[in-house]
Formats: C-alpha cells, sequence, structure tokens
C-alpha cells in the first residue's frame, strides 16, 4: 500500500522561507495533499496538486511536484510564528479511495 | 455552515471497557473517514463510511468498528480497551463529488486508557 516519508522536524528564522519534504511510493496516487495543524486542534487542509500539475501557488504557499521521482515539497515564503504547526503531507488514488497521511513535519518559527 | 462536531472531545477508561466516540460530519457531506493519532505511529487510517456503508477500511483489529446513519453521522466503537489504544481519534467528512477527496476535520476525541 501507499507509504508518505516526511522529515520530522523543521525550524527557521521568522522571515525566511520554509520548505517541507514529502516522498510517496504509490505512483498511482493521483492527489496530493498539504495540510496543517495546531495545537489542539484538528487538521485544516492547505491545498492539494493533482498529479498532471508541477506546481500550484497559493498566495504564500507553492507546491512543487515531481512526479517521476514521487517528490512533493510545500513552500511558505515568508514564514510567520503563527506558521508554526505540525504539517501533513497526504496522498489518495482516487477521489473515493481513502487518505494515507505522512507522519508530520513539526515546523517552529524563531522570532 | 457547521463544521465536523466530534464527542466526547475528552474521556478517560480502564483497560477492558468500551468506548464509543460520535462524528456529526458537514451537512450535505455523505463520507466519513475515522483516523487514529498517536506521537509514534502518526495519523493511521481506520474506516470510512460512505451511504451508511463501508467503503475503506485500514489495518486495525477488529474491536475497532464503525458505523453510519442515514444522516450521514457516524460512531466508531472499540471494545476491550488496551493501554495502546490511547490516541486522538478524528473524524473527517468530505463530499461525494469527484475530484480530490478534500477532508474536513473534526477537533478529534482525545481517549485515555489507563
Amino acid at each position: 500500500g501507499e507509504d508518505v516519508e516526511q522529515s520530522l522536524f523543521l525550524s527557521v528564522r521568522e522571515g525566511d522561507s520554509s520548505v517541507i519534504n514529502c516522498t510517496y511510493t504509490d505512483s498511482s496516487s493521483t492527489y496530493l495533499y498539504w495540510y496543517k495543524q495546531e495545537p489542539g486542534a484538528g487538521l485544516q487542509l492547505l491545498t492539494y496538486i493533482f498529479s498532471n500539475m508541477d506546481m500550484k501557488q497559493d498566495q504564500r504557499l507553492t507546491v512543487l511536484l515531481n512526479k517521476k521521482d514521487k517528490h512533493l515539497s510545500l513552500r511558505i515564503a515568508d514564514t510567520q510564528t503563527g506558521d508554526s504547526a505540525i504539517y501533513f503531507c497526504a496522498a489518495s488514488e482516487t477521489s473515493y479511495d481513502k487518505v494515507i497521511f505522512g507522519p508530520g513535519t513539526s515546523l517552529s518559527v524563531i522570532p | 455552515k457547521a463544521g465536523v462536531t466530534q464527542t466526547p472531545r475528552y474521556l478517560i477508561k480502564t483497560r477492558g471497557q468500551q468506548v464509543t466516540l460520535s462524528c456529526s460530519p458537514i451537512s450535505g457531506h455523505r463520507s466519513v473517514s475515522w483516523y487514529q493519532q498517536t506521537p509514534g505511529q502518526g495519523l493511521q487510517f481506520l474506516f470510512e463510511y460512505f451511504s451508511e456503508t463501508q467503503r475503506n477500511k485500514g489495518n486495525f483489529p477488529g474491536r475497532f468498528s464503525g458505523r453510519q446513519f442515514s444522516n450521514s453521522r457516524s460512531e466508531m466503537n472499540v471494545s476491550t480497551l488496551e493501554l495502546g489504544d490511547s490516541a486522538l481519534y478524528l473524524c473527517a467528512s468530505s463530499p461525494t463529488g469527484s475530484g480530490a477527496n478534500v477532508l474536513t476535520f473534526g477537533a478529534g476525541s482525545r481517549l485515555t486508557v489507563l
């Protein structure tokens, strides 16, 4: 089955860019997602990308997809202290398939 | 539009007991998924229900079960609780249209097993 991997921790200074990386194993994954979880809360969808796209930009967020290497990244421009949270990469094969999550990357933003 | 509501938010049980958790999805969402979140294992998929039928299932023992009602509300049950069942249980609902399976999560039910 699908396996999604991420580095567990990332620390950046306020104002810098953050890049969170993710790899997945199933080349059949059609949809790739980024979710954010703040302390004491559930997960919140940030953005998603369809596998026929290479890049998607949404305000401060840029998602890059390298389908050949099965590698996904999330770039947060001008990172703020409010961006401190756990970021989850996830994948699903179809719109009716289960969504499999990575272990999450804990982002710490240093003022 | 009301979000996904999970009850109870916190509960404490002892080994051997059973527990039932409830999830009310966003109005109009017919799919409900359940996940177990622990520090060691991350987010593990339990099962997904759509139109009162289990459509997808994760790799959990039969002690974990669920159901969905005709109004799309869902419950999950864990019988014969073990210490390792202590976790945050997250429910998520999604619409039924084509395209990405965009999940909207509730705040979770935190279960502690003593």
